[in-house]
């Protein structure tokens, strides 16, 4: 079946430097790759995605590549913000099948510092 | 992408109750998810809905204490019966978006604490 590892947290970074979360799936076919965020109190909101290999997801300053030969999809940010400071799952889907739910990580809590 | 309305967004019951969460998607879509998350843990999931059939439960969750309605393409209830403490979570409802906006909306959530 479907699997997510991800880099155990919690993670506390100062402000500006630079974020890295690691995860590693497990899956058969051409699963898209997905990181979703959540702020404290809030639901969940998709930050980027990729749905082929050596695609690369960005948004907000975070990206990702789609690695398949090492199964990855690891998540970087260059310079991080205090108001980045959230949980981040990493999450898998097949796009085709009867079996399109969402496989997720077990979330990285990020911790920025002023 | 698709827009979700969850309700309730919280609630606090006490043991042996049900409660009733509601979803109403903005759009017509096939599938819509049901997803718990328990205190500082990941998303798990309960059961996937499709619109005229049974919901497909996973491994862990039954249709006695999850029982789960989809009535139309736009709107799904997931109801937590006969509640204990361990109940306590965050329920989240999620859909399947399509074509060039792929991807997986959430709604709200509703968090459940059972006393």
């Amino acid at each position: 079946g479907n699997s997510v590892t991800q880099m155990e947290g919690p993670v506390t970074l100062s402000e500006e430097a630079f974020l890295t979360i690691n995860c590693t799936y497990t899956a058969t076919g051409y699963p898209s790759l997905f990181w979703y965020v959540q702020y404290p109190g809030e639901g969940l909101q998709l930050l980027l995605k990729a749905t082929k290999a050596d695609d690369k997801g960005s948004n907000k300053g975070f990206e990702a590549t789609y690695r398949k030969e090492t199964t990855s999809f690891h998540l970087e940010k260059g310079s991080v913000q205090v108001s980045d400071s959230a949980v981040y799952f990493c999450a898998l889907a097949q796009p085709t099948g009867s079996a399109r739910q969402l496989t997720f990580g077990s979330g990285t809590q990020l911790t920025v510092l002023p | 992408s698709a827009v979700i309305s969850q309700k309730p967004s919280r609630d606090i019951c006490q043991r042996g109750t049900s409660l009733t969460i509601q979803c109403q998607v903005d759009s017509q879509v096939t599938m819509m998810f049901w997803y718990r998350q328990q205190p500082g843990q990941s998303l798990t999931l309960i059961a996937t809905a499709n619109q005229g059939s049974e919901a497909t439960y996973e491994s862990g969750f039954v249709i006695d204490k999850f029982p789960i309605s989809r009535p139309n393409l736009t709107f799904s209830t997931l109801t937590v019966s006969n509640m204990s403490p361990e109940d306590s979570s965050i329920y989240l409802c999620s859909v399947e978006d399509g074509g060039e906006n792929y991807g997986y909306t959430f709604g709200s959530g509703t968090r459940l604490t059972v006393v």
